[in-house]
């Protein structure tokens, strides 16, 4: 069983906070992901990760970074908290086939 | 870069009834489009897939349609149950690459 485990499921943070976001797979994949999800606009990549200390944007960069020191281990971080990134956050991996997904981190920025 | 419509944003339909959702691509070096369902509260999950070299796909109640030339591919669902209820997005994914674009989701609803 594949396990893309991420390491809260909800987080409530107040606006200009440091926050992370935390996602560790058990598969020995290369290829992680970082998705933003929000109602009628679906799956937006963030930043997404294929070796480690590799990283390359996705479509809504802006105002994140991530991290990956392990292979197993790949963080995304909210340099500064505001309330417009309030959303629900999902961890991928993907090899051959499928994506696999964390079960998501709902972030409340107040 | 790749983009993925996909249509309708919602879909409401009686129990028995088919189900069909649509997606348009644009990248026409995309061969690989597997489709999602995303539960409430739960993490997405491929439910079927087609690669470029195949038309079609059937896995019980569920089939998907390929069609390359006009960049569009599609999810038909018979025989739909309550359990069906749920989001589902398309994505596509073009050779070399491990990064799939997603639709933006067609929430179904399946009235009892």
């Amino acid at each position: 069983d594949v396990k893309v485990t991420q390491s809260s499921r909800y987080l409530v943070k107040r606006t200009g906070e440091k926050v992370f976001l935390e996602c560790v797979q058990d598969m020995d994949h290369e290829n992680m992901f970082w998705y933003r999800q929000d109602p009628g606009l679906g799956l937006r990549l963030i930043y997404f990760s294929y070796d480690v200390k590799m990283k390359e944007k996705g479509d809504i960069p802006e105002g994140y970074s991530v991290s990956r020191e392990k292979k197993e281990r790949f963080s995304l971080i909210l340099e500064s908290a505001s309330t417009n990134q309030t959303s629900m956050y999902l961890c991928a991996i993907s090899g051959e086939v499928e994506a696999f997904f964390g079960q998501g981190t709902r972030l409340t920025v107040v | 870069g790749e983009n993925v419509e996909q249509h309708p944003s919602t879909l409401s339909v009686q129990e028995g009834d088919s189900a069909v959702i649509k997606c348009t691509y644009s990248d026409s070096a995309s061969n690989y489009f597997p489709w999602y369902k995303q539960e409430l509260g739960k993490r997405p999950q491929l439910i079927i897939d087609i690669r470029s070299n195949v038309g079609e796909k059937k896995d019980q109640r569920i089939a998907v349609t390929l069609n390359k030339t006009a960049k569009h591919f599609s999810l038909h669902i018979t025989e739909t149950q309550p359990e069906d209820s749920a989001v589902y997005f398309c994505a596509a994914r073009r050779g070399g690459s491990y990064i799939p674009t997603f639709g933006r989701g067609t929430s179904l609803i399946v009235h009892p």
